[in-house]
């Protein structure tokens, strides 16, 4: 069975500094996506990580993906209190469907 | 474009009663979901729809969940009795079935007490 699994959990930053969400699958997957969602909204896509090596970056935000080693980090660089967000990332169960298993999430807050 | 719609934002039901919830996806977008998400968890996938037809449902509660699409637009998702477990924020989506991801609504917030 595909687990996805995000660490960390919770995350607590001071605005400026620097910190990375990791997500680990546990099957092969080509693909990879970020979601953001703030608290009693819904998911908002982030990033579409289509292969391997692939890297997209918005604003404070950079994802990257390393299939090999089914890996995909989420950096945070000089964060904001704007980027307090639950964070989830999502691998398709199998090849080539669209069925998504969600990580746990990494809820980040960060204190002015 | 308009994103996917979803009813009610928010109901608040007894153990044992029935609730239906509404979808109207992204016009054109022929593959529809129903995804639970339980507080502080991930969203798990209840049912995907392609078109009119169950892709898989392999994670829905059929014993009282049922869901269906007709006419390949909107979907309802209905749970007959409910449980206090039920509890939950019941998100849509849709998408075009391509490699991008899909539309998330806004999704409802059901409570069972």
């Amino acid at each position: 069975e595909l687990k996805v699994e995000q660490n960390p959990l919770f995350l607590s930053m001071q605005e400026g500094k620097n910190y990375t969400i990791y997500c680990n699958y546990s099957t092969t997957s080509d693909r990879l996506y970020w979601y953001r969602q703030d608290p009693g909204k819904s998911l908002e896509s982030l990033f579409v990580l289509l292969s391997n090596g692939a890297v997209k970056q918005e604003g404070r935000l950079m994802a990257s993906l390393d299939t090999k080693a089914r890996l995909s980090t989420l950096h945070i660089t000089a964060a904001v209190h704007d980027l307090s967000a639950t964070y989830f990332c999502a691998v398709p169960h199998t090849s080539g469907t669209y069925k998504y298993i969600f990580g746990t999430g990494t809820r980040l807050k960060v204190l002015a | 474009e308009a994103g996917v719609a979803q009813s009610p934002r928010y109901k608040i039901i007894e153990k044992r009663q029935s609730v239906a919830f509404w979808c109207n996806p992204i016009s054109g977008h022929a593959t529809l979901y129903w995804y639970q998400q339980i507080l502080g968890q991930g969203p798990k996938l209840l049912i995907q729809f392609q078109n009119n037809g169950v892709v898989d449902d392999s994670q829905l509660p059929k014993d009282r969940f049922s869901a269906e699409r007709l006419k390949g637009v909107d979907s309802t998702l209905k749970i007959q009795p409910a449980k206090l477990e039920d509890s939950a924020v019941y998100l849509c989506a849709s998408s075009q079935g391509t490699v991008y991801g899909y539309t998330f609504g806004s999704g409802t917030r059901l409570t069972v007490v």
